[in-house]
């Protein structure tokens, strides 16, 4: 069975600051895809980014940045210089069947808040 | 181009009663997925519609059920409505094939029921 854990419940931060969502994940599968959402206080969940479990090259994004390491099975999300607008929930996620499109496992979410 | 659309966004229902959901798909998608958000936790999977058929189904009671039509929207029944049975429905979406950056959400269908 697929696991995603995010130890951290809720981080708060000043505007400004760096700070990194942390997720654990556990699967069977050899390979597979790691997704990072966002979910504004709209509900709405927002794709942010995907990783693929055979490239494991850290990549940057804008204020985006990743960090995935297959050997501890942790995929890391950091936000640089942090907004009032990153202020949501963020869910780490794990699609089931390597690289298929199947179900979703989700982390339980990490509460971000980011003050002025 | 319109996302994934869900009506609709705020119900109220009584116990023991039944409830209809609805997910129209981001054009060009004709995959979709429903999700059960409970507050504070993260979305589980319910099941997912493809070619009119349930493809794959989460750890849910029969008391959910689905639909596809031919457009690809879809419709989410719940019968016999619990208290437990409150919380956020989002619709996913995804495009034919195996390659694409992450499925599409919608903003979901508030349930509450009493």
């Amino acid at each position: 069975a697929q696991k995603v854990t995010q130890a951290q419940t809720e981080i708060s931060v000043v505007e400004k600051e760096d700070v990194t969502l942390d997720c654990v994940y556990e699967t069977r599968d050899t390979t597979y895809y790691l997704f990072w959402y966002k979910q504004p206080p709209s509900g709405e969940l927002v794709f942010l980014i995907r990783r693929n479990s055979f490239d494991e090259q850290n990549e940057i994004s804008g204020r985006y940045s990743w960090n995935f390491q297959k050997s501890t099975s942790s995929f890391n999300f950091t936000i640089t210089a942090s907004q009032v607008v990153d202020s949501a929930v963020y869910f780490c996620a794990l699609p089931a069947g390597g690289t298929s499109y199947g179900k979703l496992t989700f982390g339980q979410g990490t509460i971000l808040t980011v003050h002025p | 181009d319109a996302g994934v659309t869900q009506s609709p966004t705020h119900l109220i229902k009584t116990r023991g009663q039944q409830v209809t959901l609805r997910c129209s798909p981001k054009s060009g998608h004709d995959t979709v997925s429903w999700y059960q958000q409970a507050l504070g936790q993260g979305p589980q999977f319910i099941f997912q519609y493809y070619e009119e058929e349930e493809r794959q189904r989460g750890n849910f009671p029969d008391r959910f059920s689905g639909h596809q039509f031919p457009n690809y929207s879809s419709e989410l029944n719940v019968n016999a409505l619990l208290l437990g049975d409150s919380a956020l429905y989002l619709c996913a979406s995804s495009p034919p094939g195996l390659r694409h950056y992450g499925y599409t959400f919608g903003s979901g269908t508030r349930l509450t029921v009493v």
